[in-house]
C-alpha cells in the first residue's frame, strides 16, 4: 500500500505523559498535514509541513510539536498528556502545497488518555 | 476568520430519493470548496471539489456565492453512498490548509 501510512493504529497512556505519533506519506508527496478529530470539536487543523518545513499552524497547542524529517516522514509529538487529548490524530499528504491540490488521508491514531 | 458549517448531523433517506447535504461557509473572498466522504472502515477521501466541476459517483456540487453555499446533491441516493461527508474550505492565501465542516451522516435505507 503506497498511501498514508500511519503509526501506531491505538495508543492508550496516562495523564502527563509523552507521546509520539508518525506518519509516512504517500510517495511522491512533499506536504504533510496533521489533524485533530475530536467528538466536540470536529475535525481540527493542527499544523502543515511541505518538504521539511513548517507551512502553516492552525490550531496547535503548545504542548504538541511535529517536525518532517528529509525522507518526508513527519511525526506529531503530544507531551503533558490532558484527557482532553483523547482524539482521532490524522495525517495528510499532498503532493504540493497548492490549494487545489488534494489531500490523501492516513487511517488516523486513536489516542486514549486515562 | 473563515468557517464551514454543515446544520445537519444526520440524513436519513431511502433508496432512489434525492439526496441535498448542506454546507454553508463564511469567507469574503473566493475559497476553493471541497467534499470528503468517508465510508464505513475506510479512509478519508476526496470526493469532489468545486473548481473541477465534476460529477463524481452521480454527485454533485455548485458553489452559490450569493448564498456562501456549497450543497452536495445526487438525484437518486443508492445504499453504497451511506457514509460521512464533510464539506471542507481551503484558502488561496493559506497553503493547503482546509477548514472543515463538523460532517453530516448519510444514512440511505432500502
Amino acid at each position: 500500500d503506497s498511501g498514508v501510512t500511519q503509526t501506531p493504529k491505538h495508543l492508550i497512556t496516562a495523564t502527563g505523559q509523552r507521546v509520539t505519533l508518525r506518519c509516512s506519506p504517500r510517495s511522491g508527496d512533499l506536504s504533510v498535514y496533521w489533524y485533530q478529530q475530536s467528538l466536540d470539536q470536529g475535525l481540527q487543523f493542527l499544523i502543515q509541513y511541505y518538504n521539511g518545513e513548517e507551512r502553516a499552524k492552525g490550531n496547535i497547542l503548545e504542548r504538541f510539536s511535529a517536525q518532517q524529517f528529509p525522507d518526508l516522514h513527519s511525526e506529531l509529538n503530544l507531551s503533558s498528556l490532558e484527557l482532553g487529548d483523547s482524539a482521532l490524530y490524522f495525517c495528510a499528504s499532498s503532493v504540493s502545497d497548492s490549494y487545489n491540490s488534494p489531500l490523501h488521508f492516513g487511517n488516523g491514531t486513536r489516542l486514549t488518555v486515562t | 476568520a473563515q468557517r464551514v458549517t454543515q446544520p445537519e448531523k444526520l440524513l436519513s433517506v431511502f433508496k432512489g430519493a434525492p439526496v441535498e447535504l448542506k454546507c454553508n461557509y463564511s469567507y469574503s473572498g473566493s475559497p476553493e470548496l471541497f467534499w470528503y466522504v468517508q465510508y464505513s472502515r475506510q479512509r478519508l477521501q476526496l470526493l469532489l471539489r468545486h473548481i473541477s466541476r465534476e460529477s463524481i459517483k452521480g454527485f454533485t456540487a455548485d458553489l452559490n456565492k450569493g448564498e456562501t453555499s456549497f450543497h452536495l446533491k445526487k438525484p437518486f441516493a443508492q445504499e453504497e453512498d451511506s457514509a460521512m461527508y464533510y464539506c471542507a474550505l481551503s484558502l488561496n492565501n493559506a497553503g493547503n490548509m482546509l477548514t472543515f465542516g463538523g460532517g453530516t451522516r448519510l444514512m440511505v435505507k432500502p
